[in-house]
């Protein structure tokens, strides 16, 4: 099965970006979606079709996809941005959606 | 608004059965698919499969199938998840999520619900 591969942590000073990378075979060529999970709630959808955002989500969060690797961006990093956070696919050789191993984002 | 709610925590004995209701509210229930997605303890995501709402049919992912079951009441706007002869592994919070449009392979999944955590334990 189609298999994404996510760092398990990344750290930020507060106004920083952070990075969180997605890695799939070929990846740049299917549709990304991204989740934010806060401690203890359900997840959020941040970011859906590589880059776009859904209403009520701010501009910091933007994504993008090519190659081997789907990026989600945010910028000007706060307190409230630390999360776990989850890219999503599907993978049709399965006919199954795929989730990405999560990546769990601290805020210093 | 668009919202999913679901039931309370459960704590089941090994061998017993659990179900789960997400309650839809703030849109047409019929229209979006229902997805099913578990969460082990201190784990990540999982999909479980989803359900036509209009149809009614549903689709198990690997891993999902023989023990759950994903049905409708389309006149209260409610999905379940039902699982039968519960093992410890079974033990995770289980969620409902949208789905934006019926064709299979678009999914990505808003809102979701706040979760419905399921405890198996003697």
């Amino acid at each position: 099965s189609y298999v994404l591969t996510q760092p398990p942590s990344v750290s930020v000073a507060p106004g920083k970006t952070a990075r969180i990378t997605c890695g799939g075979n070929n990846i740049g060529g299917k549709s990304v979606h991204w989740y934010q999970q806060r401690p203890g709630q359900a997840p959020v959808l941040v970011i859906y079709y590589d880059s776009d955002r859904p209403s009520g989500i701010p501009e910091r969060f933007s994504g993008s996809n090519s190659g081997n690797t789907a990026t989600l961006t945010i910028s000007r990093v706060e307190a409230g941005d630390e999360a776990d956070y989850y890219c999503q696919v599907w993978d049709r050789s399965s006919n199954h959606y795929v989730f990405g191993t999560g990546t769990k984002v601290t805020v210093l | 608004q668009v919202q999913l709610v679901q039931s309370g925590s459960e704590l089941k004995q090994p061998g017993a059965s659990v179900k789960v209701s997400c309650k839809a509210s703030g849109y047409t229930f019929t229209n979006y698919p229902m997805n099913w997605v578990r969460q082990a303890p201190g784990q990540g995501l999982e999909w479980m499969g989803w359900i036509n709402t209009n149809t009614g049919n549903p689709t198990y992912a690997q891993g999902f199938t023989g023990r759950f079951v994903f049905s409708l009441d389309t006149s209260v706007s409610t999905a379940y998840l039902q699982i039968s002869s519960l093992k410890a592994e079974d033990t995770g919070v289980y969620y409902c999520a949208r789905a934006p449009t019926a064709v299979a392979g678009t999914f990505w999944f808003d809102p979701w619900g706040q979760g419905t955590l399921v405890t198996v334990s003697s």
